[in-house]
């Protein structure tokens, strides 16, 4: 029962340098999202899917893109990091109203 | 503005000791009320869905009431293993279709044996 999968589990980037985000869910569910938690800011919505194909922008999309090629997966981008994007990223996906979060990936930006 | 306060913000008890978690939240017409917990370094997991005043959810030692104001989560009887931090978080009257949330920050139990 694999869930909601992300890797990398951790990373560590430089200023500048880009990376690319794995969710992977085997539920064939229809929504997923991306969410960052910040200690004192909670869970932040930054992109999310609606579908296959789909992609739209949440409360914190600036410095990152996304994309759902196919339905079991959603990759988010960061094209160029920045040190306020040292965070704990975590994909979530939906059928109904409950969803079902991946493991996180911890990410730090020096 | 849509807003969810959660209340404490830490909360230490004894196990046997129960106690409530208050989810207090403002929107533009609640579509759901949803509360999660989370164990340190992992992602949260799902425990109840609320969506009118009146409905209550049970599991095991956990309670979840809503009015239409705000949630509470009852804990009875902890034990140690309940030690986690609970989240809440609403779903807004607008929100279409993308299923998009209001988090709460939390409230991190600890329960001591």
């Amino acid at each position: 029962n694999a869930g909601v999968t992300q890797t990398p589990k951790f990373r560590v980037l430089k200023t500048g340098q880009s990376m690319t985000l794995l969710c992977a869910q085997d539920m064939n569910h229809e929504y997923m999202y991306w969410y960052r938690q910040d200690p004192g800011m909670g869970l932040r919505l930054i992109h999310y899917s609606v579908g296959e194909g789909t992609t739209a922008k949440g409360e914190v999309p600036d410095g990152y893109n996304v994309s759902r090629l196919k339905k079991q997966n959603f990759l988010l981008g960061l094209e160029s990091a920045a040190p306020s994007q040292t965070s704990v990223y975590f994909c979530a996906s939906s059928l109904t109203r409950q969803a079902f979060f991946g493991q996180g990936t911890r990410l730090t930006v020096v | 503005e849509d807003q969810v306060t959660q209340s404490p913000e830490a909360l230490r008890l004894q196990e046997g000791e129960s106690s409530s978690l208050n989810c207090s939240y403002t929107v533009s017409g609640l579509r759901g009320l949803f509360w999660y917990r989370q164990d340190p370094g992992k992602g949260p997991e799902f425990l109840f869905t609320l969506y009118s005043a009146g409905e209550e959810k049970e599991k095991e030692r956990l309670k979840a009431t809503l009015t239409k104001k705000e949630s509470f989560l009852h804990i009875t009887a902890p034990k140690p293993e309940d030690s986690a931090t609970y989240l809440c978080a609403v779903q807004a009257g607008n929100a279409g279709n993308n299923r998009k949330l209001i988090w709460g920050l939390g409230t991190s139990l600890a329960v001591n044996p």
